[in-house]
């Protein structure tokens, strides 16, 4: 079965500064990978994904990823983080190796982004 | 355009009681999930749906039920609730077509007392 594994609990970071997150996965055959952002009290928003194609991927409110199949990590990473970032941030695979992997979506445990003014 | 809508947004409940959840999506959306989030734990996939009148088990299916029998509505039962159950449900659907990202609702608060 399909896992994501966010390592860190809590990322602090200055606004200002470079923000990355960092997520592994394991998978039995090619990955298709996502971030979520969820803000308090609300459901999760989709960032960006990796579908196929270029390493690097680009999504919403000024985030990129970089996919490395070698290292299993789809990282997320910001230039120059914003108060406003500091949310909850989740890393999801889907496994397309098999029909149920396919159909599923694995999320591992989060990562609290706190960016300090 | 509404996306996913959760109903209710909070509910309390004693030990043993029985509830349904409500999760109703306007995309058309074939597929449809229904996930528990507790803290330090992430999201974890109760059960899943992929088109009207088929359901399937997650990781945590054990003490819920879930019916599709209208493409647009995905129901997710608790018969007998258990405090274990406490926690925060998210519905959640996408398109069939691969590599597609999945919308969530706003999610329900559940307490079980």
């Amino acid at each position: 079965a399909q896992s994501v594994a966010q390592p860190e609990d809590q990322v602090n970071v200055a606004e200002g500064n470079p923000l990355t997150v960092k997520c592994t996965y394991s998978v039995s055959g090619n990955p298709y990978l996502f971030w979520y952002v969820q803000y308090p009290n609300r459901g999760l928003q989709f960032l960006l994904k990796y579908i196929t194609g270029d390493n690097l991927v680009k999504g919403s409110y000024g985030f990129e990823a970089e996919f490395n199949k070698s290292q299993t990590s789809f990282h997320l990473k910001k230039p120059s983080a914003l108060v406003s970032d500091s949310a909850l941030y989740f890393c999801a695979v889907r496994d397309m190796g098999s029909t149920r992997g396919n159909n599923r979506l694995a999320f591992g445990k989060g990562n609290q982004v706190v960016v300090i003014p | 355009n509404a996306g996913v809508t959760q109903t209710p947004k909070f509910r309390v409940l004693k030990t043993g009681q029985s509830m349904t959840l409500l999760c109703a999506q306007d995309m058309n959306h074939e597929y449809m999930y229904w996930y528990r989030q507790d803290p330090g734990m992430g999201l974890r996939l109760i059960h899943y749906s992929v088109g009207e009148g088929t359901t399937a088990k997650g990781e945590v299916p054990d003490g819920y039920n879930v019916s599709r029998l209208k493409k647009q509505n995905f129901l997710l039962g608790l018969e007998s609730a258990a405090p274990s159950q406490t926690s925060v449900y998210f519905c959640a659907s996408r398109r069939v077509d691969v590599g597609t990202e999945a919308f969530f609702g706003q999610g329900t608060r559940l307490t079980v007392v």
